[in-house]
């Protein structure tokens, strides 16, 4: 599986835009991209999945460059809320060919008031 | 929908004694469920893999006769862990994967917070 790296850790405050930059040098053909959010002492959830240009929904947006070798979380007006622990995973579908994920470092963001 | 349940949410209990950790999907038929412990500040490792019915599927330098993994039905799988220590204190995580137009989407748990006295 792809490996990731992503930045330890980010700041921001609220109602900014976070953008959250992962390095997946190695992406096979087949791997699609896949974010994560965890919260202290809870599991985590799924956010967003792309595996090229750009995908929106209500939480986030993906943009992965055409070469797949990195892509971006923007997460839109960030809230106090939004303060965890996100990962970047990669892996053909949803992990990879036998279903499970190898989760990174993760970035932990902290948003201020 | 794809909800997963994890009982009990804590447990605390003396060292060399055994703890059992339930894994259910309550709304669909799991084709497979995973593991993950989690230590304090550290990502979520993956501990092994399980598919109803067949035995489990451990990772590297996980030992399987201390983590005892039963599969027995779509919706429930089990985590046991055997004469527990201090250092098995974590938190544990477990997914369970739906098969999909895509492969395997894997819907997480909220985890198991286990600490060995």
């Amino acid at each position: 599986l792809a490996k990731t790296t992503q930045p330890i850790s980010m700041d921001s405050y609220e109602g900014q835009e976070v953008n959250i930059t992962c390095s997946h040098n190695n992406i096979a053909t087949n791997d699609y991209i896949t974010w994560y959010q965890q919260f202290p002492s809870q599991g985590p959830r799924f956010i967003i999945q792309g595996y090229k240009t750009k995908v929106t929904n209500e939480v986030a947006s993906l943009f992965i460059p055409a070469d797949r070798k990195s892509s971006t979380l923007s997460l839109p007006r960030v809230s106090l809320s939004d303060t965890a622990v996100y990962y970047c995973l990669v892996g053909d579908y949803y992990g990879g060919s036998q279903g499970n994920l190898i989760f990174g470092k993760g970035t932990k963001l902290s948003v201020k008031p | 929908g794809a909800v997963v349940s994890q009982h009990p949410s804590w447990v605390i209990c003396k060292s060399g004694t055994s703890v059992k950790i339930e894994c259910r999907s309550l709304d669909f038929q799991a084709t497979t469920m995973f593991w993950y412990r989690q230590f304090p500040k550290q990502s979520l490792m993956l501990m092994a893999t399980s598919n109803e019915g067949s035995k489990a599927t451990y990772e590297q330098g996980v030992e399987k006769d201390k983590f005892l993994i039963n599969h027995a039905s779509l919706t429930l799988s089990t985590l046991t862990v055997t004469s527990a220590h201090p250092e098995d204190s974590s938190f544990y995580i477990c997914s369970a994967g739906l098969a999909g137009v895509r492969g395997n989407e894997q819907f997480f748990g909220p985890g198991t917070r286990l600490t060995v006295l």
